[in-house]
């Protein structure tokens, strides 16, 4: 059974530095592995997805990296600002599946 | 296009009353889901359907039923609410790819309160 995890579950950060959120699964046969955000009170908002054939996808500041064979994925974001400050999940299609499964998601505080 | 839409936005409702959640989406999209949030557990999902008249379950479809009569709707009924379902509800479509689902949007949610 797949399970996603995702560490740490929350961060603050001072505005501008660059970070790194992890993700990792247990089962390597996935099609694709998603990475979105949730602001409070909000619907999930789609940011990369990553096609197992990818190692990686580039949005503005957003990276997000994958290594299907140990995985695991990180999303990285640079200079952060105040305005980053939400619940990022990621979540993960294995094959055959038609769904995805979702990690808990890392709450993000970037503060001014 | 209005993406994904889910009426109503807020309901409270009485342990063992009925209501139909009602998603909609203006994508054409095969893939529609249905999620609750809560706290802790992250985001589960109750049921899915692959294509216009068709359903399948997911991690937690008991006390939920749901119907896919239109391509761009997917309905979620509760029989007879309980405290338990007390949660956030979120809808979802999706397309396919050669490669696996798309991306997948959500609309905004629906927060329901069983007293």
């Amino acid at each position: 059974k797949q399970e996603v995890t995702q560490i740490p579950a929350a961060l603050s950060v001072p505005e501008g530095e660059n970070l790194v959120l992890n993700c990792s699964f247990t089962d390597s046969a996935i099609y694709n592995l998603q990475w979105f955000r949730q602001d409070p009170g909000k619907g999930l908002t789609s940011l990369l997805l990553i096609q197992s054939s990818q190692r990686e996808q580039t949005s503005g500041r957003l990276n997000a990296s994958l290594d299907k064979s140990s995985g695991r994925s990180t999303l990285y974001i640079a200079a952060s600002q105040p305005g980053d400050s939400a619940t990022y999940l990621c979540a993960v299609e294995s094959y055959n599946t038609d769904k995805l499964i979702f990690g808990t998601g890392t709450r993000l505080q970037v503060f001014p | 296009n209005a993406g994904v839409t889910q009426t109503p936005k807020f309901r409270v409702l009485k342990t063992g009353q009925s209501m139909t959640l009602l998603c909609a989406q203006d994508m054409n999209h095969e893939y529609m889901y249905w999620y609750r949030q809560d706290p802790g557990m992250g985001l589960r999902l109750i049921h899915y359907s692959v294509g216009e008249g068709t359903t399948a379950k997911g991690e937690v479809p008991d006390g939920y039923n749901v119907s896919r009569l239109k391509k761009q709707n997917f309905l979620l009924g509760l029989e007879s609410a309980a405290p338990s379902q007390t949660s956030v509800y979120f809808c979802a479509s999706s397309y396919s790819t050669r490669e696996g689902l798309g991306e997948q949007f959500f609309g905004p949610g629906t927060r329901l309160t069983v007293l």
